[in-house]
């Protein structure tokens, strides 16, 4: 069974401030696929960042970054220069490449303060 | 593009009563996805179209569940009867490309069933 966990159900940062938020999967696969997606207040799920597993090279979009490493099957996400608008729920999410369900982890609760 | 559309925003029903809920996927978009979220389960997937035909309908939890896509620009999930534990948050997404790939999501139609 495919598993995602994030453990940190909240999380706070200060504006500009860099956070990281965790998330740990679990797979048999070799092949697969790990997302973050953003829930701001107004409840849209708006993706963050794609990586796939083949790749090595860590997924970047411009302030978001993550830290895929597959040996230790974990997928952390940094936003650096944090921003007000960056308030929002974050879910990890998995998919293994032989699959037809995407799951999504608990999601973490980021405040970020003046 | 207006984004995938979902209506109602909110619905609010009787136990027992029938309720449907709408999506239209971005236009030229080939998969839809209807998910389901609530604070005791998150985020789960109910069922997933590819190109106007469903794929994976085991997240849908009960028979009185239902849903269709008689063309690419129109969706519904049907709840008949409804029932209290129904209440949630539901979502419509699209992709240009499936699960792998970045799903967009619409608003959300919040559902209380009273």
């Amino acid at each position: 069974a495919q598993t995602v966990t994030q453990s940190q159900p909240e999380m706070s940062v200060q504006e500009a401030e860099t956070v990281t938020l965790s998330c740990t999967y679990d797979t048999s696969e070799s092949n697969y696929y790990l997302f973050w997606y953003k829930q701001p207040p107004s409840r849209q799920m708006i993706l963050v960042i794609r990586q796939e597993a083949y790749k090595q090279q860590n997924a970047t979009e411009n302030r978001f970054s993550v830290n895929f490493q597959k040996a230790a099957k974990s997928f952390s996400l940094k936003i650096s220069d944090s921003q007000l608008g960056d308030t929002a729920m974050y879910f990890c999410a998995f998919i293994a490449g032989t699959a037809s369900k995407l799951t999504f982890g608990t999601g973490t609760r980021l405040q970020v303060t003046l | 593009d207006a984004g995938v559309i979902q209506s109602p925003r909110h619905e609010v029903t009787e136990m027992g009563q029938e309720v449907t809920l709408r999506c239209k996927p971005i236009s030229g978009h080939n998969s839809l996805f209807w998910y389901r979220q609530t604070m005791m389960r998150g985020l789960e997937l109910l069922i997933y179209f590819n190109n106007n035909v469903p794929i994976d309908d085991s997240g849908m939890p009960e028979d009185r569940f239902s849903a269709k896509m008689p063309n690419a620009s129109f969706s519904t999930l049907k709840i008949q009867p409804s029932e209290p534990r129904d209440s949630a948050v539901y979502f419509c997404a699209s992709s240009l490309r499936g699960l792998r790939y970045e799903q967009y999501f619409g608003p959300g139609t919040r559902l209380t069933v009273t």
